[in-house]
């Protein structure tokens, strides 16, 4: 079974930096590219980042570009994701999710998500 | 503002047939497949037609897909009452290298 865990939210402060696990397991990790993808209180999806599968290619949504940094390690199975510089437009719930073997946009597991709360 | 546009809400009674709309441009929906989540309240979006039109394992028939342009439309039948959730379509956009993702559509089974 696939599963997902992420790890690693909480609260910060504008301009702070934190950053977000994902423990996966019930797959083949290094086979799978990953995304993170992102929710605001109240709001729709917003897809983050990705990485592929060894970790040679990622790539970010423009409004994280320069900001966040995403990374994996393959003997551990985990996916990270370096945040910093961080905006009120940064909260959301951060969800961690596994790429089928079709395409980047085809999210086919998600994790519960860990919630980042900007506040001063 | 979604790269992909979608209607902020739609309704049925149970047992009708729903259809939420996706538009988009060239550069997404016009050259890529499009998937489309199902996000209940207080839970993870989980996938619900892939590559247009495909169903994943244990989705129920009741749900379709289709794409035509650079417009895509998920269809829901004999709608139930556990169908009452957000819907967002997604596909890859080549001039932003990146996933896009509708707006969302609430549905209400009235």
């Amino acid at each position: 079974e696939v599963q997902l865990l992420e790890s690693g939210g909480g609260l910060v402060q504008p301009g702070g930096s934190l950053r977000l696990s994902c423990a996966a397991s019930g797959f083949t990790f290094s086979s799978y590219a990953m995304s993170w993808v992102r929710q605001a209180p109240g709001k729709g999806l917003e897809w983050v980042s990705g990485i592929s599968g060894s970790g040679g290619a990622t790539y970010y949504a423009e409004s994280v570009k320069g900001r966040f940094t995403i990374s994996r390690d393959n003997s551990k199975n985990t996916l990270d994701l370096q945040m910093k510089s961080l905006r009120g437009e940064d909260t959301a719930v951060y969800y961690c999710a596994k790429v089928g073997t079709i395409g980047w946009y085809v999210l086919d597991y998600w994790g519960q998500g860990t919630l980042v709360t900007l506040s001063s | 503002q979604s790269v992909l546009t979608q209607p902020p809400s739609a309704s049925g009674t149970p047992g009708q047939r729903v259809t939420i709309s996706c538009s988009g441009s060239f550069s997404n929906i016009g050259s890529n497949t499009v998937n489309w989540y199902k996000q209940l309240p207080g839970t993870a979006p989980k996938l619900l037609i892939y590559t247009s039109s495909q169903r994943p394992s244990g989705v129920p028939d009741r749900f379709s897909g289709s794409k035509s342009g650079t417009s895509a439309s998920l269809a829901i039948g004999g709608l139930q009452s556990e169908d009452e959730a957000d819907y967002y379509c997604a596909t890859w956009d080549d001039s932003l290298n990146g996933v896009v993702f509708g707006g969302g559509t609430k549905l209400t089974v009235l």
